[in-house]
């Protein structure tokens, strides 16, 4: 079935970039997603692609998408203490309908 | 407008209790979801809704029951409580069309016993 892989853990100090990885299954994916969830709190919505761009950048963030290789991933650039939180990737599956594969989340400690 | 509200946010339950999670959203989406979340598995779809009298089951759905008798609620059973429902959680609804952005409400923490 479908299945969305993360690494767990993320380092990085204040300042630097962040790059957080996703591969997927479903090649017929129509969109590719990234959450943030900080923590007690629900998913925040930071940005998506369609199936068919290579590159999204909307402000700090910058999601790449390898299509071939199903590999999606996240850049923050200049990464802040508040950025720190648990990031997923996410397919959209069954079309339009709000059925979502989730990642594991990949949590981002970003050090002063 | 206030989204996609959930009631309670914190549950405490015997097992074989049964009890009903409640998700109502004002933004008149036809399609909505329920999420539970488990420490290191993300978030994993029990249940889901393409609009008022359509359900339809996701990943994880045994031990839940789901209705939408209208567009703004879709409420979750737990007929029978066991240790193993022990999470977190989400509703969400999604908007038709572009990008089919899902918006995702506070969360159930729900602990059974």
């Amino acid at each position: 079935g479908e299945d969305v892989e993360q690494s767990l853990f993320l380092s990085v100090r204040e300042g630097d970039s962040s790059v957080i990885n996703c591969t997927y299954t479903d090649s017929s994916s129509t969109y590719l997603y990234w959450y943030k969830q900080e923590p007690g709190a629900g998913l925040q919505l930071l940005t998506y692609i369609f199936s068919n761009m290579d590159m999204k950048q909307d402000q700090r963030l910058t999601v790449l998408l390898n299509k071939k290789d199903k590999h999606l991933s996240l850049r923050i650039a200049d990464t802040q203490t508040g950025d720190s939180a648990i990031y997923f990737c996410a397919e959209s599956t069954g079309g339009n309908t709000g059925k979502l594969i989730f990642g594991q989340g990949t949590t981002l400690q970003v050090k002063p | 407008n206030a989204g996609v509200t959930q009631t309670p946010k914190f549950q405490v339950l015997k097992t074989g209790q049964s009890m009903t999670l409640q998700c109502a959203q004002d933004m008149n989406h036809e399609y909505m979801s329920w999420y539970r979340q488990d420490p290191g598995m993300g978030l994993r779809l029990i249940h889901y809704s393409v609009g008022a009298g359509i359900t339809d089951q996701g990943e994880v759905p045994n031990g839940y029951n789901v209705s939408r008798s209208t567009t703004e609620d879709f409420p979750l059973r737990l007929l029978s409580a066991a240790p193993s429902q022990t999470s977190v959680y989400f509703c969400a609804s999604t908007l038709a069309g572009r990008g089919g952005t899902q918006y995702f409400g506070p969360g159930t923490r729900l602990t059974v016993l």
